[in-house]
């Protein structure tokens, strides 16, 4: 079946770039999804990307896809201690119109 | 607070008890998402409803859960009987239509279910 891996954890210094990467299993995705999740608070939407799309940039988050590899990453420019969270990767695949298919979440630690 | 309300937050349960968890979503939105998370594992889905409709539970186990959504009232998900590999954490997430091409859900903070 469908599966999306993330590492579960992530610790860079503070005004450095993190680099946060999910690898998915299905072809056929058609979106895909990094939400956040901030300590004691719900999933919040941070982005997304169409898969016909290769670079989404937006602010301090650039997301990069490569469909042959399956891998899609984050990147956030000058980490601040406010970025301090669990990062999802989720995909939605064209046979299922809300059924996100998530991976287990990154920890992003800040170290000052 | 107009985000989507989930209680208890935290809910302690011996084994054979029965755990109800309720959800209030957004203001405005009549689709709602239970999803489980158990441990350093992804969200899985576990059921999806409009307002006095169970549109899709294929992800919820066949016996022992259910879940609703009333007319009036919040959404609620109710585990019978439980046993300790119902400890997880249970997200709801609601939106105000059937899920758009951007995928935004609106999470609730999620309830913490422990069995003992």
């Amino acid at each position: 079946g469908e599966d999306v891996e993330q590492s579960l954890f992530l610790s860079v210094r503070e005004g450095d770039s993190s680099v946060i990467n999910c690898t998915y299993t299905d072809s056929s995705s058609t979106y895909l999804y990094w939400y956040k999740q901030e300590p004691g608070a719900g999933l919040q939407l941070l982005t997304y990307i169409f898969s016909n799309m290769d670079m989404k940039q937006d602010q301090r988050l650039t997301v990069l896809l490569n469909k042959k590899d399956k891998h899609l990453s984050l990147r956030i420019a000058d980490t601040q201690t406010g970025d301090s969270a669990i990062y999802f990767c989720a995909e939605r695949d064209m046979d299922s119109n809300y059924q996100l298919i998530w991976g287990a979440g990154t920890k992003l630690i800040i170290k000052p | 607070n107009a985000g989507v309300m989930q209680n208890p937050r935290h809910l302690v349960r011996r084994r054979g008890q029965e755990a109800r968890l309720r959800c209030s979503p957004m203001k405005g939105h009549s689709h709602v998402y239970w999803y489980r998370q158990l441990p350093e594992e992804g969200l899985k889905f576990m059921v999806y409803l409009q307002k006095e409709n169970i549109i899709d539970e294929s992800g919820m186990p066949k016996e022992r859960f259910s879940a609703e959504f009333p007319k009036e009232g919040p959404s609620i998900l109710r585990i019978q009987q439980v046993v300790r590999g119902d400890s997880a954490a249970y997200f709801c997430a609601s939106s105000p239509v059937f899920l758009d091409l951007t995928g935004e859900l609106f999470f609730g903070e999620g309830s913490r279910l422990t069995v003992l």
